[in-house]
């Protein structure tokens, strides 16, 4: 079961900020956020990774609360070829490397 | 940039074909996966491998084996093709706890 709880979809005018938000109540002490996306009908992209520091790329960046049981993906200026479900799933380092993928947040950039 | 190939995009077979799907990443990934992917149901692993000759089940391996002879080159066989797995298959890679870095994915029909 995936453990984290995300949105069914949110809408985000072009050019705005776009803030993916997730829920990770039960993530424990070590354990990533990982934010991936999939544009349709391609494979999933992967964005970026924290475990308690907030993150920055050239993609995004990702907050994660103080106590760890949340985070949101920020998508600075978001544009149309981001529309997309984005997948925030937790995992530990330490494990066998598999992500378990719940059903994500549809995002869609509106003109 | 990580690139990781798929051999097709879109495949159409027959039932109880034998099915060879490769993936091949050149950024030295020691991790290689393979997911299959479903609407409503998400991506699944199906098989990795942290090592050259080694190989670990996923959550449905049944009817499905992998190849890996070389590290930059995964394989994935359908012994004997149903049409149950008519899907989407996904594959990927990644270096220790990185981020996955994922291929275009095939289309694959059973007909």
């Amino acid at each position: 079961d995936a453990k984290t709880t995300q949105p069914p979809s949110m809408d985000c005018a072009e050019g705005r900020a776009a803030n993916l938000p997730c829920n990770h109540s039960t993530i424990s002490g070590n354990e990533y956020v990982y934010w991936y996306r999939q544009i349709h009908s391609q494979g999933p992209q992967y964005i970026i990774h924290g475990l308690k520091n907030n993150e920055t790329n050239e993609m995004a960046s990702l907050i994660i609360t103080e106590d760890r049981k949340s985070s949101t993906l920020i998508l600075p200026h978001a544009t149309l070829r981001d529309t997309a479900v984005y997948y925030c799933i937790v995992r530990s380092i330490g494990s066998n490397y598999q992500l378990i993928w719940g059903a994500g947040t549809k995002l869609i950039i509106k003109p | 940039d990580v690139k990781v190939t798929q051999s097709s995009r879109y495949l159409v077979k027959r039932t109880g074909e034998k099915v060879f799907l490769e993936c091949v990443q050149d950024m030295d990934h020691e991790n290689m996966f393979w997911y299959r992917q479903d609407p409503g149901l998400g991506l699944r692993l199906i098989y990795f491998s942290y090592d050259v000759k080694m190989k670990e089940k996923g959550d449905i391996p049944e009817g499905y084996s992998v190849s890996r002879e070389k590290k930059e080159r995964f394989s994935l066989i359908l012994e004997s093709a149903s049409t149950n797995q008519t899907s989407m298959y996904l594959c990927a890679s990644s270096l220790g706890p990185t981020g996955q870095y994922f291929g275009p994915g095939t289309r694959l029909t059973v007909t």
